[in-house]
């Protein structure tokens, strides 16, 4: 089975200061990680994603995640946040072999001007 | 923007009537999902198709039956509505497992 743990449900953050988005995982075989980011009375949409390859991944507007298979872990990163940055952001993984895409309960983060 | 649309977008039902939500596609997509977002629970998998007439269970199936007739239509069935099943349902779409997910704009449920 996998599971998806995002441990902060909230997390307030001052413009154009950095954040961290924290993201644990559970498989027994490899995994596929994604972040996906919705912003209010939206759809999702894809921030970024880990196949394999570089445990380094970029992603759209600043952002970019690094998959640690020691620590089980894919945190989101951006070195300055801005206001237009307050959504909810969800991690997910799939696994190999598996169809289907499980996600965190979600850390909405706040920006304060 | 992957070509996806979920009807109605709102909708008041009562407790006990049937309710079909429907999506579409048009980027000819294998993999279709259903999921719904409730505060707490992020998104949670009800059913999803991997091709015509074919589906399966997520984690919260029950309550909820789901028909796919064509490639580009994925419907989902409330057969008897509960209070429980109030919520913002998403459809996605995937051309393969591993790949991104495309979300359609949601569907906001409200049964009383």
């Amino acid at each position: 089975a996998q599971s998806v743990t995002q441990l902060d449900s909230q997390v307030p953050v001052f413009e154009e200061a950095p954040v961290e988005l924290r993201c644990n995982y559970s498989s027994s075989v490899s995994v596929y990680l994604f972040w996906y980011v919705q912003y209010p009375n939206q759809g999702l949409q894809l921030l970024l994603k880990y196949l394999s390859g570089s445990t380094l991944v970029k992603g759209i507007n600043g952002f970019e995640a690094e998959f640690n298979k020691s620590q089980t872990s894919f945190h989101l990163r951006k070195p300055s946040v801005h206001i237009s940055d307050t959504a909810e952001y969800f991690c997910a993984v799939s696994s190999f072999g598996n169809e289907k895409l499980t996600f965190g309960t979600g850390t909405r983060l706040t920006i304060i001007p | 923007d992957a070509g996806i649309t979920q009807s109605p977008r709102h909708k008041v039902t009562e407790t006990g009537t049937p309710v079909t939500l429907r999506c579409h596609q048009t980027e000819n997509h294998r993999y279709m999902y259903w999921y719904r977002q409730d505060p707490g629970h992020g998104l949670r998998l009800i059913h999803y198709s991997y091709g015509v007439k074919d589906t399966d269970k997520g984690e919260v199936s029950d309550g909820y039956s789901v028909s796919r007739s064509k490639t580009e239509d994925f419907l989902l069935t409330l057969e008897s509505a509960t209070s429980s099943q109030t919520s913002v349902y998403f459809c996605a779409i995937s051309e393969v497992p591993t790949a991104e997910q495309y979300f359609g704009p949601g569907t906001r449920l409200t049964v009383t």
